[in-house]
């Protein structure tokens, strides 16, 4: 069963234009939210993370926003780059795990294009 | 340098041939992770280990085998590897802690032919 839902499944955009990345998920008890960026062929890394209800971050041109009431996320990506082409990946954390439990989704795969 | 390190990055093994993949970390992390990511699939935890000799079954634990004797060390041991266990494995450390970022490793491509 997906508890974290990921859409669009891939996106292409021109250098330089915006984008938004969306996430829903079902999991309960949730914790936090965290948005990875994962280069093809590597590691998955931590771009931002969301802990309270209606929490805004920004972090360069990446920036998020969490609705714990609907369980949905954002990711906004502002003036794209060709950097940029990669997998970005929603996690949500269960609240009070004794485990830590992660739930992943399966990415919205992002090319960047000249 | 904050780091996890992932051994072998690919290994081609035949199926019913053992399989071990090693990861390291040098942040003295407590909490140690092996998942797997397959085409389609967000990361499924097979493993999840709070420290030494303190090892937990994740969600997809049949068929794998971990060991954890050193903080800093994690083993994942595959016992007559399967097809179906062709996948890429990662591994991931944080300190305890809900809201702690995993670290991760960039990966182990496993193909069981």
């Amino acid at each position: 069963k997906t508890q974290v839902e990921q859409s669009p499944q891939s996106l292409v955009v021109r250098q330089g234009e915006n984008c938004v990345l969306q996430c829903n998920y079902s999991v309960t008890p949730d914790n936090h939210l965290r948005w990875f960026k994962q280069d093809t062929g590597k590691g998955l890394v931590s771009l931002t993370v969301l802990v309270h209800e209606n929490d805004k971050t920004s972090n360069g041109r990446y920036s998020a926003t969490l609705d714990k009431d609907a369980k949905h996320s954002t990711l906004h990506i502002t003036a794209t780059l060709l950097d940029d082409t990669a997998t970005y990946i929603c996690v949500v954390g269960d609240r009070g795990s004794a485990l830590g439990r992660l739930h992943f989704g399966a990415g919205t795969q992002l090319i960047v294009i000249p | 340098d904050m780091k996890v390190t992932q051994m072998p990055r690919y290994l081609i093994k035949r199926m019913g041939e053992n399989v071990l993949l090693e990861c390291g970390q040098d942040m003295s992390h407590e909490t140690m992770y092996w998942y797997r990511q397959d085409p389609g699939l967000g990361l499924q935890l097979i493993y999840i280990s709070y420290d030494v000799d303190s090892n937990s079954e994740g969600d997809i634990p049949k068929g794998y085998r971990v060991s954890r004797k050193k903080r800093e060390h994690f083993s994942l041991i595959l016992d007559s590897a399967k097809t179906n266990q062709t996948s890429v494995y990662f591994c991931a450390s944080s300190h305890r802690g809900d809201n702690q970022a995993p670290l991760f490793g960039e990966g182990t491509r496993l193909s069981v032919l």
